[in-house]
């Protein structure tokens, strides 16, 4: 079982929709859990972080974390087409750990 | 721009051949990161310091990859005897152990490729 999973996508949503992307991890002693957005040929830009159960929210974008279901994802309202990116979702214990991200195309 | 600096940011080298890249992190961040990302996959941890001091170290590293970080400032990422299966972005992080969740802002990256 991989550490950090996320499906690649791609996931095409419209434009003003709600785009939600899912990541489970494998490690229950995980503590702390990051989104982050790469725009290809670029470095990872992190969008927020969250390291209790339940939601967490900033702007546009939700993060919400079951600790129980190993389970965490990311919603961004009323998307817009600067949001077509990879999201990497990255684990953290003793060291940070990313999955191989989503790529998230938004349709104008 | 999160504060993080790389140098270079390309790098075009042919196989066999030495390179060293720098990363100045945030500066009042002690931990600073080294990963490796290929295309299609996300960061893989290499190294990381906690200021001069370098804690962990991925056995996915030959020993033909070392890092420094003299003052526990900036740092340097060395790769000797380059081969092609290095051809990657090199990213730098960098952040503060005192910020409780240890989150980690990215440098723009060095973009190694090996002919």
């Amino acid at each position: 079982q991989k550490e950090v999973e996320q499906n690649s996508g791609p996931l095409s949503v419209p434009e003003g929709a709600i785009a939600s992307l899912n990541c489970t991890y494998s490690d229950r002693g995980s503590q702390s859990f990051f989104w982050y957005r790469q725009y290809s040929g670029k470095s990872p830009e992190l969008i927020m972080f969250i390291y209790s159960n339940g939601d967490k929210e900033d702007g546009r974008f939700t993060a919400q974390l079951n600790k129980a279901s190993q389970y965490v994802s990311l919603l961004i309202r009323d998307s817009q087409p600067s949001d077509s990116a990879t999201y990497l979702c990255a684990v953290k214990r003793d060291k940070i750990i990313f999955g191989k991200g989503t790529r998230l195309h938004i349709l104008p | 721009d999160t504060g993080v600096s790389q140098d270079p940011r390309h790098k075009i080298t042919k196989r066999g051949q030495n390179v060293t890249f720098r990363c100045d992190p945030i500066s009042e961040h002690n931990r600073l990161y080294w990963y490796r990302q290929t295309l299609g996959q996300g960061p893989e941890f290499l190294t990381y310091f906690q200021n001069e001091a370098q804690l962990e170290k991925s056995r996915l590293l030959s020993d033909r990859f070392s890092a420094e970080r003299p003052k526990g400032s900036f740092s340097t990422l060395e790769i000797q005897r380059t081969e092609q299966g290095d051809s990657a972005m090199y990213l730098c992080a960098s952040s503060s152990q005192g910020a409780g969740t240890d989150t980690q802002y990215f440098g723009p990256g060095t973009r190694l490729t090996v002919l």
